[in-house]
């Protein structure tokens, strides 16, 4: 099956740093997703990325879908306090014909990210 | 945008007691909501598609006689843990799909359900 590897696993960097986290797999897909997961809550989208080569921005996060379409990249520019939590990739290949299971997310196994005031 | 909630956010229970864990879509119809397990410090694991209407689908290694899931309308599906026991404990997070058709992937979580099992 799909594997998504994500790195690096932990960060501890301090307020006003820039951030940069990735996701690579063993094969591909064609939607990545990236996701904000406070302690104790569900996961929060980020970004959603449905093209090769795109860069999409929000806010001070940006996030690329590789053009091999097998990695993205999250970069988080001038990290403050709130940005502490749990990051998950997740990555999605639609086949045709699947119905309910054709929308299966892999995730990655996430990065912590620890910023210091 | 759309909105998952999920009830309740935390319980209790005593081994062999079963629980239901309910997941609605708020304002969108689901058609297809997906049950996952978290463990500490674990990506989540993806355990069932529900599917309104129909039986669900259930990841290889899920018990489906443990793990009852019910998608009886467009807005609400349940899990219910049955016979629980330590192990089951866990956080449980439900997410549903939003668009009828097309090829995007479900977006959208609930805040989970942390169950301990003592």
């Amino acid at each position: 099956g799909q594997q998504l590897n994500q790195s690096p696993q932990s960060m501890f960097i301090q307020e006003g740093e820039d951030v940069s986290m990735n996701c690579t797999s063993s094969s591909i897909f064609n939607t990545w997703l990236w996701y904000k997961q406070d302690p104790g809550e569900g996961p929060v989208l980020l970004i959603a990325l449905y093209k090769a080569g795109e860069l999409t921005s929000n806010g001070r996060l940006t996030a690329q879908f590789g053009i091999t379409r097998k990695d993205s990249f999250l970069n988080i520019s001038a990290s403050i306090p709130s940005d502490v939590g749990i990051y998950f990739c997740a990555g999605h290949l639609s086949l045709v014909g699947r119905g309910g299971s054709n929308y299966k997310l892999t995730f990655g196994k996430g990065t912590l990210l620890t910023v210091n005031p | 945008g759309a909105v998952v909630s999920q009830h309740p956010s935390r319980v209790i229970c005593k081994s062999g007691t079963s629980v239901k864990i309910e997941c609605r879509s708020l304002d969108f119809q689901a058609t297809t909501m997906f049950w996952y397990r978290q463990f500490p410090k674990q990506s989540l694991m993806l355990m069932a598609t529900s599917n309104e209407g129909s039986k669900a689908t259930y990841e290889q290694g899920v018990e489906k006689d443990k793990f009852l899931i019910n998608h009886a309308s467009l807005t609400l599906s349940t899990l219910t843990v049955t016979s629980a026991h330590p192990e089951d404990s866990s956080f449980y997070i439900c997410s549903a799909r939003d668009r009828p058709g097309g090829r995007t992937p479900p977006l959208h979580f609930g805040n989970g359900t942390r169950l301990t099992v003592t």
